[in-house]
């Protein structure tokens, strides 16, 4: 079956522009992720929906990002007036329940680079 | 804080090695879940295992083995026989608590296999 999808693979944006990320879930799945990858580090935490609700967002490092989930499949990421600081690569991930004895499926990523 | 700790950044072996991926946590939970992942270069986390805190015996899967050792705090891992086809970023990861679905990773270990 598919997996979690996300686009674009790749986005450059000029610092100060807007750009959005879209994540594509595994049908089903009730919880959504949003993790954003630095070079060489580990994935860390930004933001989690159950459904449509977004229960936590204390990753989200500024009043810059939002994200959404209105239907309770598709995400969508927003950054607001991107800075260099925000380049990494942002990943979603989709689980069938809402306990972390359930496995989290990652999407390839987006490749975030602002210039 | 949940902590995992990831000492080894870089593993290079040749080919049909053993190689050996330590992980060290730290949790202030009794009961835990621990998590090992794997990146290879198109991006995509690759779920690799899920262990309950109550379960200390070692799992073999293929190729791929795991140790856990409660008491000190560790949760290795190891590939024997190692191929090509390893060579990857592999990710220990903990939730931020037993009922909370935040991963906390640690910062990776390369691994690359040479033919």
């Amino acid at each position: 079956g598919a997996g979690v999808s996300q686009s674009p693979r790749y986005k450059v944006a000029k610092r100060g522009q807007d750009v959005a990320l879209r994540c594509d879930p595994i049908s089903g799945h009730v919880s959504l992720f949003w993790y954003q990858q630095a070079l060489g580090q580990g994935p860390e935490f930004l933001t989690y929906f159950q459904n449509e609700a977004q229960l936590d967002k204390s990753g989200l490092p500024s009043d810059r990002f939002f994200a959404e989930r209105p239907e309770g499949s598709v995400s969508t990421l927003k950054i607001q007036r991107t800075q260099q600081e925000d380049s990494a690569v942002y990943l979603c991930a989709s689980s069938p329940g809402t306990t972390p004895s359930y496995e989290q499926y990652f999407g390839p990523g987006t490749r975030l680079t602002v210039t | 804080a949940q902590k995992v700790t990831q000492a080894q950044t870089e593993i290079s072996v040749v080919e049909k090695e053993d190689v050996t991926l330590d992980c060290v946590y730290e949790t202030r939970d009794t009961t835990y879940y621990l998590f090992w992942y794997k990146q290879p270069p198109s991006g995509e986390l690759v779920f690799l295992i899920r262990r309950n805190s109550f379960d200390e015996q070692n799992e073999i899967s293929g190729r791929y083995s795991w140790n856990f050792q409660k008491s000190t705090s560790s949760f290795n891992f190891t590939i024997t026989a190692s191929q090509v086809v390893d060579s990857a970023v592999y990710f220990c990861a903990l939730p931020s608590s037993f009922n909370d679905y935040k991963l906390s990773f640690g910062a990776g270990t390369t691994v690359t296999v040479r033919a």
